[in-house]
């Protein structure tokens, strides 16, 4: 079964504004942690942010916030004052488990265009 | 500080051949991950490591696949007898032990890659 699904293979988005990036995971572990990666064309992975599944609210990290719905098991990443710089792939990934070190599931990735 | 670094960035080999791809994890981290991504797989796990030792190899396509790590620091895969279907961008990821609002956090931290090309 899919773990992580993202179901926005592209979205375009013009500069300054807001855009949400989807991302539904499945888990019956009640302790896991959701992540959100960009990767630009030069190929690197670059953290974004984190959610935790105790967190009791949503993460933020300057422009980013995770819209993080436990029961609907949903974890949209929201970009605002959107920027050309933002134009990369969003893979959204989910660790399970609680010891912190098993491997990363990630979702097919969105590609985000960033129009000026 | 320095993060995750990778060697080489491109690789182009014969099939047959075998190759090592090089990660140097950030200084301190523990625990060191490779991951594979490809246009028709997406990101797939391959093998992590906590310390020098590798408690789950479960992602390792085949037995033409191994890694080790030595002194909790470089890590070294290698893919003997490539073939075409190895080609892909292998991405190595490192962490240290972060807790955070009652689980560990450890954000995993990625190096640019290596593209590895088998003609």
């Amino acid at each position: 079964a899919q773990k992580i699904t993202q179901t926005q293979p592209g979205m375009f988005v013009q500069e300054k504004e807001a855009v949400t990036l989807d991302c539904t995971y499945d888990t019956s572990d009640p302790s896991y942690g959701l992540f959100w990666y960009k990767q630009p064309s030069s190929g690197e992975m670059i953290f974004l942010i984190y959610q935790g599944s105790y967190d009791q609210q949503n993460a933020t990290e300057g422009r980013y916030s995770l819209n993080f719905q436990k029961a609907r098991k949903s974890a949209n990443l929201v970009i605002s004052a959107s920027q050309l710089g933002d134009s990369a792939m969003y893979f959204c990934a989910m660790r399970e488990g609680n010891t912190g070190f098993q491997k990363l599931v990630f979702g097919t990735g969105t590609r985000l265009l960033v129009s000026p | 500080g320095a993060g995750v670094s990778q060697s080489p960035s491109n690789k182009v080999t014969e099939k047959g051949k075998d190759v090592e791809l090089r990660c140097d994890p950030i200084s301190g981290h523990t625990a060191l991950y490779w991951y594979r991504q490809s246009l028709g797989q997406g990101l797939e796990f391959l093998i992590y490591f906590q310390g020098n030792s590798a408690p789950d190899k479960s992602g390792l396509p085949s037995d033409r696949f191994s890694a080790e790590r030595t002194g909790g620091s470089v890590s070294t895969l290698t893919i003997q007898r490539t073939q075409q279907e190895d080609s892909a961008v292998y991405l190595c990821a490192s962490s240290l032990q972060n807790m955070a609002g009652g689980l560990a956090k450890n954000i995993q931290y990625f190096g640019a890659g290596t593209r590895l090309s088998v003609l």
